[in-house]
């Protein structure tokens, strides 16, 4: 069974750009979880979506924003990109949405890197 | 607002040693409790959680845990570590309140030969 693909793995992007993170979860899973993990402000959570819908949002500016497609497929875009959004985004997967306590299946991250 | 906190940023511990790595969470809502091990530049991987019952779990490479209502604590435990143990520990709370799941700022474990 595949694990939780997130592409790109590595990406360097400008100040002012807008990048898009993609992650395909786990066959079957319909929760995708969504965090930046940077060694100053550690792993913080920025949204978690269920069935297409958005369940919760971390505390992030309005330039965050994702979505879930049909099959489960998840966005995250990050717009007029600033140096301090350069981090490794984690996207993770689950069967069920998190008040369930189902396990969460990191994938490997999206390295981005802002200059 | 829920929150954890790991005291200790980096642990070093000599193999075969037993090791205990410490997380406090505060929160006034229910919670369930996590420990996930994050390798060189990898992702995360479940070792253990706490969602209701036993308060002592087992989890994946001889690791365990216990949860201390009392003491809002959910330290975790070895009794004899491996050189591939070398990696970096988080603990996490996830609370009903808010329904996000909170990470503490992780502890390295560092396994001296």
């Amino acid at each position: 069974k595949a694990g939780v693909t997130q592409t790109p793995r590595y990406l360097i992007k400008t100040r002012g750009q807008q990048v898009t993170l993609s992650c395909s979860p786990i066959s079957g899973h319909r929760s995708v979880s969504w965090y930046q993990q940077t060694p100053g402000q550690g792993l913080q959570f920025l949204f978690e979506y269920f069935s297409e819908t958005q369940r919760n949002k971390g505390n992030f500016p309005g330039r965050f924003s994702g979505r879930q497609f049909s099959n489960s497929r998840s966005e995250m875009n990050v717009s007029t990109l600033e140096l301090g959004d350069s981090a490794l985004y984690l996207c993770a997967s689950s069967l069920e949405d998190s008040r369930s306590g189902n396990t969460i299946y990191f994938g490997e991250g999206s390295w981005l890197t802002v200059v | 607002a829920q929150s954890v906190t790991q005291l200790d940023s980096q642990v070093p511990v000599f193999e075969e040693a037993p090791v205990e790595l410490r997380c406090n969470y505060s929160s006034s809502v229910s919670v369930y409790l996590f420990w996930y091990v994050q390798y060189p530049n990898q992702g995360l991987q479940l070792l253990l959680k706490y969602l209701s019952g036993s308060t002592l779990v087992k989890g994946i490479n001889g690791f365990e845990a216990e949860f201390n209502k009392s003491q809002t604590s959910f330290h975790l435990r070895k009794p004899s570590v491996h050189i591939s143990d070398t990696a970096e520990y988080f603990c996490a709370v996830y609370g009903f309140g808010n329904e996000k799941l909170t990470f503490g700022t992780g502890t390295r474990l560092t396994i001296i030969p």
